[in-house]
C-alpha cells in the first residue's frame, strides 16, 4: 500500500534558525496536505498543494510539491517559539481511494528561545 | 460555521471493559467522517472512514468497530479493550467527495485520550 515517509523525525533549533521537513511518498500523489499539531492539541490543516512543482508561502512558511508529485517539503524561516509542534504531511494516492488520506509520521519541532 | 465535537476528552478504562466514543459534526451535511488513532509520540493511523450513513470502511483489523447511525454522528466502539488500545483518538471530517477537491482536507476534533489500565 501507499507509504508516506517524513524526515527528520525530530528537529531541535535555536529561535531564529531555519527549519525544513521533507516528505516522500512511495506512489504518485494527487495532492499533498500539511498539518500542524501543537503539543497536547489536535492536527490543524495548514495548506494543500495540487500542481506539480507548486510552491506556496504563508508568511515564514514555504511549501513545495515536487515535479513528480511524490515528494514535498515545508521550510520555516527564522523559527519562533510559536512554531513548536509536530508537522505532518498527508496525501491521496493518485488513482487510489478518494477518501483514504495517508499521513507521514510527522516531524516534531522544538525551538529553544 | 462547522464544528466537530468529541467526548469524552479523557478516559481511563480497565482491560476487558467496553468502549464507546462519540463524534458529532455541526454545520455541514453528508460529510466524510474518519477515526484516527495516535499512539504517544507517533503518527496518525487511520482506523475507519465513512462516506455516508451506515457505510463504514475499516483500515486496520482489530477489536474496534465503528458505526454511523446518523449523517453527522460517528461512533467508535469496542466490546473488550486491550492495553494496546491506549492512545489519542481523533475524529475528523471532510466535505469533498473527490481526493483533489478544494475541501478534501480534514478538520479534526479535539480528541479523546484513552488510557487502558
Amino acid at each position: 500500500g501507499q507509504q508516506v515517509m517524513q524526515i527528520p523525525q525530530y528537529q531541535h533549533v535555536q529561535e531564529g534558525e531555519d527549519f525544513t521537513t521533507y516528505c516522500n511518498s512511495s506512489t504518485t500523489l494527487s495532492n499533498i496536505q500539511w498539518y500542524k499539531q501543537r503539543p497536547g492539541g489536535h492536527p490543524v490543516f495548514l495548506i494543500q498543494l495540487v500542481k506539480s512543482g507548486e510552491v506556496k508561502k504563508q508568511k515564514r512558511l514555504t511549501f513545495q510539491f515536487g515535479e513528480a508529485k511524490k515528494n514535498s517539503s515545508l521550510h520555516i524561516t527564522a523559527t519562533q517559539t510559536t512554531d513548536v509542534g509536530t508537522y505532518f504531511c498527508a496525501g491521496f494516492s493518485s488513482g487510489g481511494s478518494n477518501y483514504k488520506l495517508t499521513f507521514g509520521k510527522g516531524t516534531l519541532l522544538t525551538v529553544n528561545p | 460555521s462547522q464544528t466537530i465535537h468529541q467526548w469524552p476528552a479523557t478516559l481511563v478504562q480497565p482491560v476487558g471493559s467496553p468502549l464507546s466514543l462519540e463524534c458529532t459534526v455541526e454545520g455541514t451535511s453528508n460529510p466524510n467522517l474518519y477515526w484516527y488513532r495516535q499512539a504517544a509520540g507517533r503518527g496518525l493511523q487511520l482506523l475507519f472512514y465513512s462516506v455516508g450513513i451506515g457505510q463504514i470502511s475499516s483500515e486496520v483489523p482489530q477489536n474496534l468497530s465503528a458505526s454511523r447511525p446518523q449523517d453527522r454522528q460517528f461512533i467508535l466502539s469496542s466490546k473488550k479493550l486491550l492495553l494496546s488500545d491506549s492512545g489519542f483518538y481523533l475524529c475528523a471530517w471532510s466535505g469533498s467527495k473527490t481526493s483533489g477537491g478544494a475541501s478534501s482536507f480534514l478538520y479534526f476534533g479535539p480528541g479523546t485520550r484513552l488510557t487502558v489500565t
